[in-house]
């Protein structure tokens, strides 16, 4: 079965912080992953994927196929990043455009 | 490029009724996909489509459903609505890159 299962709900950080959001899958297949995020009141955005390695806003996320996990960490936490997130899987090919979200992590940052 | 758009924003449907729901992909992008988004059941896939034709599809009942016209734009149909339907819907359009989510249309089911 394809899923993608985050562990915590909610996620409560102070500043400066490190970050580490859960994200684990089952997929039979070669996958791709992503990481979703939503601030308040804004659309759905994408945040990174797996296969071009960035880093973006000081967020990284490494695909690990024998854990089939892909977390996503971040060493010092800022207020801004306050927002729900989505770990995401789609088949790794082109012009397969059908995401498997998990529930999703809010994560909350305290001053 | 201006963004996906989704119209209405906000709709309130009695049940039994049926629903138009309307998307306007990034110029360009020839794939629209839709989600339903609820507390209980999180973002689920419905079905996407690519140049007018159903490319894939979810765990959905006939209900729902969906078309594509020739300049991309979609459109998704939900008839008998149901108390389980209140969502919100969101659209997605993606090119080879990436997917880009609209705002999404609240449907509220009275």
């Amino acid at each position: 079965a394809q899923r993608v299962t985050q562990p915590e709900k909610l996620l409560s950080v102070f500043k400066g912080a490190p970050v580490e959001l859960k994200c684990n899958y089952s997929y039979s297949g070669s996958p791709e992953l992503f990481w979703y995020v939503q601030y308040s009141r804004q659309r759905l955005q994408l945040l990174l994927r797996h296969i071009s390695r960035e880093s973006i806003k000081g967020f990284t996320a490494d695909l690990n196929k024998g854990e089939t996990s892909f977390h996503l960490k971040k060493p010092f936490a800022q207020e801004e990043d306050s927002a729900m997130y989505y770990c995401a899987l789609s088949r790794l090919s082109g012009g397969y455009n059908k995401l498997i979200f998990g529930a999703g992590t809010r994560l909350a940052v305290h001053p | 490029k201006a963004g996906v758009t989704q119209t209405p924003r906000y709709l309130i449907k009695t049940r039994g009724q049926q629903v138009t729901l309307s998307c306007s992909p990034i110029s360009g992008h020839r794939s629209v996909s839709w989600y339903q988004q609820t507390p209980g059941q999180g973002l689920q896939f419905l079905f996407e489509y690519f140049s007018e034709t159903q490319r894939n599809k979810g765990n959905f009942p006939g209900r729902f459903s969906g078309r594509q016209f020739s300049n991309s734009r979609s459109e998704m149909n939900v008839s008998t609505l149901e108390l389980g339907d209140s969502a919100l819907y969101l659209c997605a359009s993606s090119d080879q890159d990436s997917t880009y989510f609209g705002p999404g249309t609240r449907l509220t089911v009275t």
